[in-house]
Parts: C-alpha cells; sequence; structure tokens
C-alpha cells in the first residue's frame, strides 16, 4: 500500500513571493506518477503538475515547479510570484503505473495568500 | 468540450431517506472513480470502474452504500439508507486510456444528511 504525507497543514506567503509545499511519500513501486491539485473554495480538483518517476527532469508549469527527490521520496511544489489566485487546498497524489490510475492522496495544505 | 457532470450539486436530506449521486464521464474515457472528501479521512477512493465493470470496490464503506455504470457515460452511486455520518463532498472523476494515469473530476456532490 501507498502513503502519502503532507507536513504542512497551513502555509501563508505574501503575494509575489515564492512559496513549498512539501510531500513525501512511501511505496515499493519503482514506477509511478505523483500530483499536485489545487483545491480552492469552489471544491473544484483541478491538476496543477504532474511528474513521472521515470523522468529525471522536475516538471514545470508556467508559475509552478516541482523538486523530484526519488530517492528521498519526496515531492515538493514550488510557486514562484505568488497571486490571490493561489489560494487554495493544495493535495499531493500518488498513483501507480499501469495499475488503474486510482490516486492516493496526502491529506491536503491550506495555502494563504496575503497581499 | 465538457467537463465531468455531476448531479446534484448539493443535497441535504434526512437520516434514513435514500440518496442517488449521478455522474456523466467525459466522453472517450474508460475509467470512472467515486471519491468522497470529509474533514476527517480527506480524500478516499470508493470505487472505481474499468469499461463499466467494477474493478476496485474496497474503499465503499459498507453496504448501505451501492454504484453502478451501465453504460460508458452514466454512473451513480447509491446511499440506502442515508445517516448523518455520509455527510461529505462526492466527486466522480474520469480518465482515459493513456492518460499517464492523470484523471479528471468534477464539481462535486455536497450532500448533508440531518
Amino acid at each position: 500500500a501507498q502513503t502519502v504525507t503532507q507536513s504542512q497543514p497551513e502555509m501563508s506567503v505574501q503575494e509575489a513571493e515564492t512559496v513549498t509545499l512539501s510531500c513525501t511519500y512511501d511505496t515499493s513501486e519503482s514506477d509511478y506518477y505523483l500530483f499536485w491539485y489545487k483545491q480552492p473554495p469552489s471544491r473544484q480538483m483541478i491538476l496543477v503538475i504532474r511528474q513521472e518517476a521515470y523522468k529525471q527532469q522536475n516538471a514545470t508549469e508556467n508559475r509552478f515547479s516541482v523538486n523530484f527527490q526519488k530517492a528521498a521520496k519526496s515531492f515538493s511544489l514550488k510557486i514562484s510570484d505568488s497571486q490571490l489566485g493561489d489560494a487554495a487546498m493544495y493535495f499531493c497524489a500518488f498513483s501507480v503505473y499501469n495499475a488503474g490510475n486510482m490516486l492516493t492522496f496526502g491529506g491536503g495544505t491550506r495555502l494563504m495568500v496575503k497581499p | 468540450d465538457a467537463g465531468v457532470i455531476q448531479s446534484p450539486r448539493h443535497e441535504v436530506t434526512e437520516m434514513g431517506q435514500e440518496v442517488t449521486l449521478r455522474c456523466k464521464p467525459i466522453s472517450g474515457h474508460n475509467s470512472l472513480f467515486w471519491y468522497r472528501q470529509t474533514m476527517m479521512r480527506g480524500l478516499e477512493l470508493l470505487i472505481y470502474f474499468n469499461n463499466n465493470v467494477p474493478i476496485d470496490d474496497s474503499g465503499m464503506p459498507e453496504d448501505r452504500f451501492s454504484a453502478k455504470m451501465p453504460n460508458a457515460s452514466f454512473s451513480t452511486l447509491k446511499i440506502q439508507p442515508s445517516e448523518p455520518r455520509d455527510s461529505a463532498v462526492y466527486f466522480c472523476a474520469s480518465s482515459p486510456r493513456g492518460s499517464g494515469n492523470t484523471i479528471y473530476f468534477g464539481e462535486g456532490s455536497w450532500l448533508t444528511v440531518v
């Protein structure tokens, strides 16, 4: 079984600054995917970024990037130039390759952005 | 393109009543998931369908919960009888073959059982 841990229940960042959200996971699998999802107050789950475990290069999507450390089983999300619209719950998720696309989620980190 | 469509968006019902949540996955997607989100337990996978067939229902909490997928464009999650502890947001999600395990969520159905 896989577990995903987000050790920061809440984080805050000043608008235009950079913030990093932490995520660790535990698995015996070697091929898998990692995700960050954003959940704003509307409750919609929005995919932010995805990382394939076999890729050494860290994924980047505009202001969002990850630091994937496979040996350490760590997958942090960096948000640069934070905007008020980034305020949301952020969930880290894990999925085993070729095993049905089922996601295991962490407990979430609430990000507050201060103007 | 339309995303995953769920109904109702909000439902308030009395304990003991039957609740049916509905989901229309994205056209062409062959996998469908029902997740439940609560403050206490976070996001939990309830059941997973592939090509309309239930593959993993180990997350279904008890016999009061049942899910069906009669065709590729429709699924239901039924709770009978409902209890206050079933109050949660229920998400349906779908995924196409070859998506790199990416799944796409609906907007959720917010259920309150009083």
